[in-house]
């Protein structure tokens, strides 16, 4: 099991919002930023938010992040068709010194 | 241009030894961390650890250590990772990753430099 905790899959039409959750506690969400990654097949990971909500040069403004107390989101606005990838949460884990990931969403557009 | 080059995909058999790279150019490849992150077929991404060049402080995830050594050759800006005594279970993609450094803050669970991946086949 990953440390942090998301749901295995998402799905959207094109130009929908969609969001990704990320569950975590006090060692890790709770006290640190959540940063997303997208992975697209074939390829390897790429961040796409850092700080919990802010994003890498180049990276659409239709990806945002936000958090919660020990839980983080990813949101993509206007669903495109090159969305369709793997999507992943990592923090540092202050109790193991790491960082941690999610498990992984499969996001789907439909 | 910022990057990390990893080496060639390795098919191996059990109980070999083996070792990988990732050698940085483009930036100054000591002052940032680097994490390895292995992804087994169809599975998702776990850190396995991470070194600072630097100073060589290295932390491993508690599901690799002993199994694994982290290390680094400041001289020629590449970090490895190596197994001892491989096992099938640990036929995977593995990736190198690095940087995570915003705004004069260190943010090592965000890395926004990462390897093209090397492929381990243990059979």
């Amino acid at each position: 099991q990953s440390v942090l905790t998301q749901p295995p899959s998402a799905s959207g039409t094109p130009g929908q919002t969609v969001t990704i959750s990320c569950s975590g506690n006090s060692s890790n969400i709770g006290g640190n930023t959540v940063n997303w990654y997208q992975q697209l097949p074939g390829t390897a990971p790429k961040l796409l938010v850092y700080f919990t909500n802010q994003r890498p040069s180049g990276v659409p403004d239709r990806f945002s992040g936000s958090k919660s107390g020990t839980s983080g989101s990813l949101a993509i606005r206007g669903l495109q068709s090159e969305d369709e990838a793997d999507y992943y949460c990592a923090a540092w884990d202050d109790s193991r010194h790491l960082p941690v990931f999610g498990g992984g969403t499969r996001l789907t557009v439909l | 241009e910022v990057q990390l080059a990893q080496s060639g995909a390795e098919v191996k058999k059990p109980g070999e030894s083996l070792k990988i790279s990732c050698q940085g150019s483009g930036y100054n490849f000591i002052d940032f961390w680097i994490g390895w992150v292995r992804q087994t077929p169809g599975k998702g991404l776990e850190w396995m650890g991470i070194i600072y060049p630097k100073d060589s402080d290295i932390r491993y995830s508690p599901s690799f250590q002993g199994h694994v050594t982290i290390s680094v050759d400041k001289s020629i800006d590449t970090a490895y990772l190596q197994w001892s005594s491989l096992k099938a279970s640990d036929t995977a993609i593995y990736y190198c990753a690095s940087k995570g450094y915003y705004n004069g803050k260190v943010a090592i669970s965000a890395m926004d430099v990462w390897g093209q991946g090397t492929t381990v086949t243990v059979s």
